[in-house]
């Protein structure tokens, strides 16, 4: 079955840090990726996706490429800011698996000033 | 635009109530949205896949008779928690899939905070 594996958190960082989480999947066709931000309290907000291999998906200074040969979707952000403390989520969807999605444990981050 | 909202927000009941939540689409049509639930500091677990004019899907382990899910139109499905018990609290969250387009993309409601006492 399909999985997702987050870089287990909690990641703490300095404002302007450069933020790396890693994200790896196993799926059994041709997924889409997203990162998805939750702060304290709220639904989960699609922060950026990539449909296919070699695709970059970026949004709000973040970005993620979609690496088929390691399977990775790495997130990263070259500056962080305190208002980006939030929980990501990594996740794939299939269309063939009913566009259900998996999703990674969650990664908490935390940029302190 | 992908605007999904949720009502109540919060709730608490006391046990053996039943509580119903919605979960609208504003701006446009979903032919599907799913329910999931949340524990604290932990992921989603995907609870049921609801499909507009049919039965729902739930996932292994969740019991149908007790999260009643109903997708009568386009931009409304209600899950319904029959006979809440304390083991029932959590933070439901529900996500549409848009009719055409992108099918893949899920956006999700901001979620409800269910407290049964």
């Amino acid at each position: 079955g399909n999985s997702v594996t987050q870089m287990e958190g909690p990641v703490t960082l300095s404002e302007e840090a450069f933020l790396t989480i890693n994200c790896t999947y196993t799926a059994t066709g041709y997924p889409s990726l997203f990162w998805y931000v939750q702060y304290p309290g709220e639904g989960l907000q699609l922060l950026l996706k990539a449909t296919k291999a070699d695709d970059k998906g970026s949004n709000k200074g973040f970005e993620a490429t979609y690496r088929k040969e390691t399977t990775s979707f790495h997130l990263e952000k070259g500056s962080v800011q305190v208002s980006d403390s939030a929980v990501y989520f990594c996740a794939l969807s299939e269309w063939t698996n009913a566009g259900k999605s998996t999703f990674g444990d969650g990664t908490t981050l935390t940029v302190k000033p | 635009g992908a605007v999904v909202s949720q009502h109540p927000s919060r709730v608490i009941c006391k046990s053996g109530t039943s509580v119903k939540i919605e979960c609208r689409s504003l701006d446009f049509q979903a032919t599907t949205m799913f329910w999931y639930r949340q524990f604290p500091k932990q992921s989603l677990m995907l609870m049921a896949t609801s499909n507009e004019g049919s039965k729902a899907t739930y996932e292994q382990g969740v019991e149908k008779d007790k999260f009643l899910i109903n997708h009568a139109s386009l931009t409304l499905s209600t899950l319904t928690v029959t006979s809440a018990h304390p083991e029932d609290s959590s933070f439901y969250i529900c996500s549409a899939r848009a009719s055409g387009g992108d099918q893949e993309t899920q956006y999700f409601g901001p979620g409800t905070r269910l407290l049964v006492l």
